[in-house]
Formats: structure tokens, C-alpha cells, sequence
């Protein structure tokens, strides 16, 4: 079975020190990768996807075939970036069902 | 371009009671799903479906049905309503299954009692 693994629940981290959430994924051959954001009362949103290689609002993701991770990093947290993560790698073949699995998430608080 | 709309935004229901979850997108996306959100379980799969008439179970099906008579409208019921369906319900739309975006509408949270 497919699996995407998110090993935080919650993680609490000071406004500018660094923040990674993890993200483990079991699937055969390369999925596409997606980081979805959800802020607080709000709907979910992708805040980026791994083919782009962009930036977006200071964090990117690096795909580490070898450790079938695809953790979500920024260097310097701010207040903003408190919401939860959710992180959706999608495999390119087979679909169905497996193709719309998302992580369990990972809430993010940044404190001041 | 409205995106992906669901009505209503919050609903309260007694145990036993009967609804429908409304759902629409405007992007001419073939495929639509439906999650539920709770606390410490992230996004669950209820259903989904690749296509006009074409509807499939997803991780928890059980209490729930579907039909897609229309590409724009996947519409949700509760065929009777229990308090483990307490729950915020999510639908999205994308142009395909692996490797698109998933566009998601704003959420209805339900709760029966």
C-alpha cells in the first residue's frame, strides 16, 4: 500500500529560528510531491510542488529519492507560517485513490 | 472564476437525520473528492470521482453517498447521520488524479448530536 508518513503532529518553534517538517513516503517509482498549507479556518491550499524547484514564502522542499523524504524547510520562521502542513506525494501511475492520499499533517506553531 | 464552492458553511444535525453536502467547481475539472478533517487523523478519502457517472469509494465510505451527474456538482449525503460524522468536511477538484494541483473549497463543518 501506499503510504505517506508525517512522524510530527505538532511542532513549536521560536519566530526566526529554523523549521523542517517531515515527510516520509512509501510508493514505487517517482510520485510528484506537494506541500498543501492550511491556515487557520481556512480552506487548504498548495504552497508548493517539487517539480516547479520555487520558493514560496521562504520554504522549499528537497526530494531525497534515496530517503524517500520530502521534508518542508524554512530558515528563519515567522508568526504567519503557523497552520498546518500537509504533505501529498502522488504517484503518476496507477491513480485511483492513491493518487489523492494526503499525509495525517503537521501543525505548525510559531511563537513569538 | 469562483473555484470550488460548498454550501452550507456549518450544519447542525440530530443523530438519525438525513442531508446532502453541496459541492461545485467552475474549472471543467474531471476529477472531484471528498475528505473529512479531524483532529490528529489529517485528510481522509471518502469518495471521489474521475468523471461525470463515474463515482468510487475512497479510505472511509461507510455512511456516505455519492453521485456526479454533472462535471460541475459532487454532491455528499449523509444518509443518516450519526455523532462519528462530526466533522469538517473538504471537497476538491483537479484536472487529473497524479501530479495536479488539488483545488479545495472552503469547508463545511458539521456536527450532529
Amino acid at each position: 500500500a501506499q503510504r505517506v508518513t508525517q512522524p510530527e503532529k505538532l511542532l513549536s518553534v521560536f519566530k526566526g529560528a529554523p523549521v523542517e517538517l517531515k515527510c516520509n513516503y512509501s510508493y514505487s517509482g517517482s510520485p510528484e510531491l506537494f506541500w498543501y498549507v492550511q491556515y487557520s479556518r481556512q480552506r487548504l491550499q498548495l504552497l508548493l510542488r517539487h517539480i516547479s524547484r520555487e520558493s514560496i514564502k521562504g520554504f522549499t522542499a528537497d526530494l531525497n529519492k534515496g530517503e524517500t523524504s520530502f521534508h518542508l524547510k524554512k530558515p528563519f520562521a515567522q508568526e504567519e507560517d503557523s497552520a498546518m502542513y500537509y504533505c501529498a506525494p502522488l504517484p503518476y501511475s496507477g491513480g485511483g485513490a492513491d493518487g489523492l492520499t494526503f499525509g495525517k499533517g503537521t501543525h505548525l506553531i510559531i511563537q513569538p | 472564476n469562483a473555484g470550488v464552492t460548498q454550501t452550507p458553511k456549518f450544519q447542525v444535525l440530530k443523530t438519525g437525520q438525513s442531508m446532502t453536502l453541496q459541492c461545485a467547481q467552475d474549472m471543467n475539472h474531471e476529477y472531484m473528492s471528498w475528505y473529512r478533517q479531524d483532529p490528529g487523523m489529517g485528510l481522509r478519502l471518502i469518495h471521489y470521482s474521475v468523471g461525470a457517472g463515474i463515482t468510487d469509494q475512497g479510505e472511509v465510505p461507510n455512511g456516505y453517498n455519492v453521485s456526479r451527474s454533472t462535471t460541475e456538482d459532487f454532491p455528499l449525503r449523509l444518509l443518516s447521520a450519526a455523532p462519528s460524522q462530526t466533522s469538517v468536511y473538504f471537497c476538491a477538484s483537479s484536472r487529473g488524479v497524479a501530479g495536479y494541483e488539488q483545488y479545495f473549497g472552503p469547508g463545511t463543518r458539521l456536527t450532529v448530536t
